[in-house]
């Protein structure tokens, strides 16, 4: 069974622009989590989608968004980047079956977006 | 604001050695707690998952949870040079739809 697949992997933008990620999770996994890493400061949540739902929101600005389609597939916007946005960008799938909090997350590897 | 606590490191130990990794928590309500070991440029993966006070072993790696203490660990046996990595605490509950994490240990095993 394939992972977790992120695209791009690598991105390079500039202060003020705007940028979408993507994720496909493990075939028949319905819930979707994004979350941001940086140096020192580990997974930060971003939000968690289940059924084109958003279930659950962290403590991030508006300029970020997410979404996520019938068939599971997750995409994430930041709009008006700022340089701190720099970071390591990953999603996790998991079953969608119970309480995510009890579920295994399956992450992707990652986009790495650099801010300029 | 409920936080999961863990010493950034890095923890070196020798190897064949036990490396012991210990994450604290300020929810009482937490139920769920999760070690992940993540490599340099690499995504995290799960290691053990535990929801019951006591031991819960698998191979070389074994959690312990201590809901009156909050705190949980995570015990490597006979540590190998592979096994040097960040490793990720990871808690919840089911009020809340996420993971709470704590900012990893860095575990370096000196051949």
């Amino acid at each position: 069974k394939a992972g977790v697949t992120q695209t791009p992997r690598y991105l390079i933008k500039t202060r003020g622009q705007q940028v979408t990620l993507s994720c496909s999770p493990i075939s028949g996994h319905r819930s979707v989590s994004w979350y941001q890493q940086t140096p020192g400061q580990g997974l930060q949540f971003l939000f968690e989608y289940f059924s084109e739902t958003q279930r659950n929101k962290g403590n991030f600005p508006g300029r970020f968004s997410g979404r996520q389609f019938s068939n599971s597939r997750s995409e994430m916007n930041v709009s008006t980047l700022e340089l701190g946005d720099s970071a390591l960008y990953l999603c996790a799938s998991s079953l969608g079956q119970g309480p995510p909090s009890w579920e295994t997350q399956y992450f992707g590897p990652g986009t790495r977006l650099l801010v300029l | 604001q409920k936080e999961v606590e863990q010493n950034s490191g890095p923890l070196s130990v020798p190897e064949g050695a036990i490396a012991s990794l210990n994450c604290t928590y300020s929810d009482r309500g937490s139920q769920s707690f999760f070690w992940y070991r993540q490599y340099s440029g690499k995504s995290p993966e799960l290691i053990m998952s535990i929801y019951s006070n006591g031991d819960k072993e698998d191979g070389r790696f074994t959690a312990q949870l201590n809901k009156a203490s909050q705190y949980v660990s995570l015990l490597i046996r006979d540590s190998q040079p592979s096994d040097s990595a960040t490793y990720l605490c990871a808690v919840s509950s089911d009020s809340n739809y996420q993971l709470i994490w704590g900012a990893g240990t860095k575990l370096i095993i000196k051949p």
